[in-house]
């Protein structure tokens, strides 16, 4: 079965620090990896993807993908209160179908 | 342009009553997928249309729940005889096509919240 793992969390963290946000998975033949951020009640949104090893930078956002470890993580700099959401993340498993991690919450207090 | 749209935003039914929910993908988006997220869950993937065929159903619970996808635009969801369990938010998400690369991004809708009294 195609697993994506996240922890929970919640990760907090202050204002203006580094958030790190982690997910590994489990199917090697992955190819496109996203990261999503969904505020309660509402649908998830589209932060960045990767496709390629390596670091991938977006503003303040940066995704880092290592396919040797199934390991990819978001990482946001200078975190605002309202970074404060649930990040998904979410690989490309084939078919162009979408599997999901659980999520990781993230709290930034101000 | 405009994003993918769901309709109803809400919908309350009773136990053994039909729904149906329609999805409106961004335009040019030609596949489209159906996810339902039940409180405090992830999302669960459901079913996805290439076009107007299904090539992957393998997510649908039951033979209670059905999908169609006509002019290769819009599509609704329909579960039959609904049960409390199938109480959640059902989203909508389309991506210009399955080709790999950035053309796959998949942009969902607002989601509609059934609950099943």
């Amino acid at each position: 079965q195609k697993e994506v793992e996240q922890n929970s969390g919640p990760l907090s963290v202050p204002e203006g620090a580094i958030a790190s946000l982690n997910c590994t998975y489990s199917d090697r033949g992955s190819q496109s990896f996203f990261w999503y951020r969904q505020y309660s009640g509402k649908s998830p949104e589209l932060i960045m993807f990767i496709y390629s090893n390596g670091d991938k930078e977006d503003g303040r956002f940066t995704a880092q993908l290592n396919k040797a470890s199934q390991y990819v993580s978001l990482l946001i700099r200078d975190s605002q209160p309202s970074d404060s959401a649930t990040y998904l993340c979410a690989v490309n498993t084939g078919y162009s179908t979408l599997t999901f991690g659980k999520g990781t919450m993230l709290l930034v207090s101000p | 342009g405009a994003g993918v749209s769901q309709s109803p935003s809400n919908k309350v039914t009773e136990k053994g009553k039909d729904v149906e929910l329609r999805c409106d993908p961004i335009s040019g988006h030609t596949a489209l997928y159906w996810y339902r997220q039940s409180l405090g869950q992830g999302l669960e993937f459901l079913i996805y249309f290439q076009g107007n065929s299904a090539p992957d159903k393998s997510g649908l619970p039951s033979d209670r729940f059905s999908a169609e996808r006509t002019g290769g635009s819009v599509s609704t969801l329909t579960i039959q005889r609904t049960q409390q369990e199938d109480s959640a938010v059902y989203l909508c998400a389309s991506s210009f096509d399955i080709a790999g690369g950035d053309t796959d991004t998949q942009y969902f809708g607002p989601g509609t919240r059934l609950t099943v009294l």
